[in-house]
């Protein structure tokens, strides 16, 4: 089955410490997308990449790193700067460049801070 | 820079209505326009995409239309059943970018 995959389902962060959340696509998208979800906030961009080793910051990137070393996975690190980071994390993906580049989601990753 | 505003947040329905639910958008230079159903706890499930030479998009019992003109988008509902309980939410792609604008989506409740 082509599909998104996120990993882990629920996270359970410590005060000071880094997680990494898993993000592995086999729809060959070059395209890929981390958006974080709050609570009538709605959707908000983190981090994009739209080709392997490049990536750019959306409008929340501070406290977030990510890298693109393959075309199927996005790993979002969610490090210690992150101030407030438990919320409801969203990977995506999609081809790019044409009017029909339709978006795909993963299932999420719910992120706590103890 | 595209703003998407979905109204109502929220909308109480009997089973068996047809509804609608609304999607503005400010860039008439739209790419295109898709919509997505969240369940609760779940990720975002793509239900239509409407390119910008397109006016609507059917499946099964949605239907999703696309007016640049009026910067609108709806999404029409038939014959609403409980399982149809869910928050929907739309987003835009304006022309030269492919990073897409949501908005805060509408919840939906289908009652029996």
């Amino acid at each position: 089955d082509g599909g998104i995959t996120q990993s882990p389902k629920y996270l359970f962060r410590k005060e000071g410490q880094n997680v990494t959340l898993s993000c592995e696509q086999n729809l060959n998208h070059d395209a890929m997308y981390w958006y974080r979800q709050d609570p009538g906030q709605g959707l908000r961009l983190i981090y994009y990449s739209q080709i392997v080793n490049d990536f750019q910051k959306g409008d929340i990137a501070e406290g977030y790193s990510v890298s693109r070393e393959k075309k199927e996975s996005f790993p979002l690190t969610v490090t210690s700067a992150q101030k407030n980071p438990t919320a409801f994390y969203l990977c995506a993906s999609s081809i790019v460049g044409a009017e029909s580049n339709e978006q795909f989601f993963g299932p999420g990753t719910r992120l706590t801070v103890l | 820079k595209q703003e998407v505003t979905q109204i109502p947040a929220a909308l109480s329905v009997p089973e068996g209505e047809n509804l609608v639910l609304n999607c503005s958008f400010t860039d008439s230079a739209i790419y295109n326009l898709q919509w997505f159903r969240q369940d609760p706890g779940k990720g975002l499930t793509s239900l239509l995409l409407i390119q910008s030479s397109q006016r609507e998009q059917t499946s099964g019992r949605l239907n999703a239309s696309l007016d640049k003109s009026s910067g609108r988008s709806t999404l029409y509902i038939a014959a609403s059943q409980p399982g149809d309980s869910a928050t929907y939410l739309c987003a835009g792609r304006s022309g030269g970018s492919y990073i897409p604008t949501f908005g805060r989506g509408t919840s939906l409740i289908v009652h029996p």
